[in-house]
C-alpha cells in the first residue's frame, strides 16, 4: 500500500516552545492531507484539512494561530504547534489522500509531550 | 447529517470468527473504509467498499449494503495480534475528510 511518513515520531519539549511535525507521502501525490489528534483511549479527532497551495481548513474549536499548517508541495505538509502547553500533549497523526484511489493513508503518528 | 455507529468493545477467542458491525448515515455515499489501530499506533488501512457485497482479503473480509447503510468487517481464524481497535469511516461527501466511528476495541483471548 501507499506510504506516508511522519517526522519526528516523538518529541518532548518545554512549555512555550514551538514544535514542527512533517508529513510526507512517499510514493504518491497528495493534494489533500489531514491532521488528526488522538488522546489516550479516545477516537481520532480531525484538526484540519490541508490543501496543497491554499490555506488549511480548520475544524471548529481548533485555533489556526496555534496550529499552523503549511502544504507547500504535493508530498509535504507540516504542522507547527506554537507556544505549546502541557494540554497540547497528544498523539498527532497525519493522513494523505491518494487522488487516484481516493483512499486515505495514515502516517505513523508523532507523540508530543510538553513539560 | 453524518453519523457512524459501531460497538464499543468485543471479545472473541483465538481461532474463532468475529463480525464487527457498522451503521452509517452520510449525505451521499462515497465509500466505506475500515482501519485497524493498535494501541499507541496510527491506523492502518484494511479495506474500502464502494459497491454492495462482500470483499475478501485473506483472513479479513468487508461487507457493504448501501441501501441499509450497513457494513461489517469479518475476521477469520483470529490471532492474538488481531487485538486492536477497528475503525469504520466514511467521507461526508466526495472530497471531504473521513468521518470516523469511535472504533470497536477487539480483545482476542486464548
Amino acid at each position: 500500500g501507499a506510504v506516508v511518513s511522519q517526522h519526528p515520531s516523538w518529541v518532548i519539549c518545554k512549555s512555550g516552545t514551538s514544535v514542527k511535525i512533517e508529513c510526507r507521502s512517499l510514493d504518491f501525490q497528495a493534494t489533500t492531507m489531514f491532521w488528526y489528534r488522538q488522546f489516550p483511549k479516545q477516537s481520532l479527532m480531525l484538526m484540519a484539512t490541508s490543501n496543497e497551495g491554499s490555506k488549511a481548513t480548520y475544524e471548529q474549536g481548533v485555533e489556526k494561530d496555534k496550529f499552523l499548517i503549511n502544504h507547500a508541495s504535493l508530498t509535504l505538509s507540516t504542522l507547527t504547534v506554537t507556544s505549546a502547553h502541557p494540554e497540547d500533549s497528544s498523539f498527532y497523526i497525519c493522513s494523505a489522500r491518494d487522488y487516484h484511489t481516493d483512499t486515505q493513508y495514515f502516517g505513523p503518528g508523532t507523540r508530543l509531550t510538553v513539560l | 447529517g453524518q453519523n457512524i455507529d459501531q460497538p464499543t468493545e468485543m471479545t472473541a477467542t483465538e481461532g474463532a470468527i468475529v463480525q464487527i458491525n457498522c451503521t452509517y448515515q452520510t449525505s451521499g455515499f462515497n465509500g466505506l473504509f475500515w482501519y485497524q489501530q493498535h494501541a499507541g499506533e496510527a491506523p492502518t488501512f484494511l479495506s474500502y467498499n464502494v459497491l454492495d457485497g462482500l470483499e475478501e482479503k485473506g483472513r479479513f473480509s468487508s461487507f457493504l449494503s448501501r441501501s441499509k447503510g450497513y457494513s461489517y468487517l469479518l475476521l477469520k481464524e483470529l490471532q492474538m495480534k488481531d487485538s486492536a481497535s477497528y475503525l469504520c469511516a466514511a467521507p461526508f461527501s466526495g472530497n471531504t475528510p473521513l468521518v470516523f466511528g469511535k472504533g470497536t476495541r477487539l480483545s482476542v483471548i486464548a
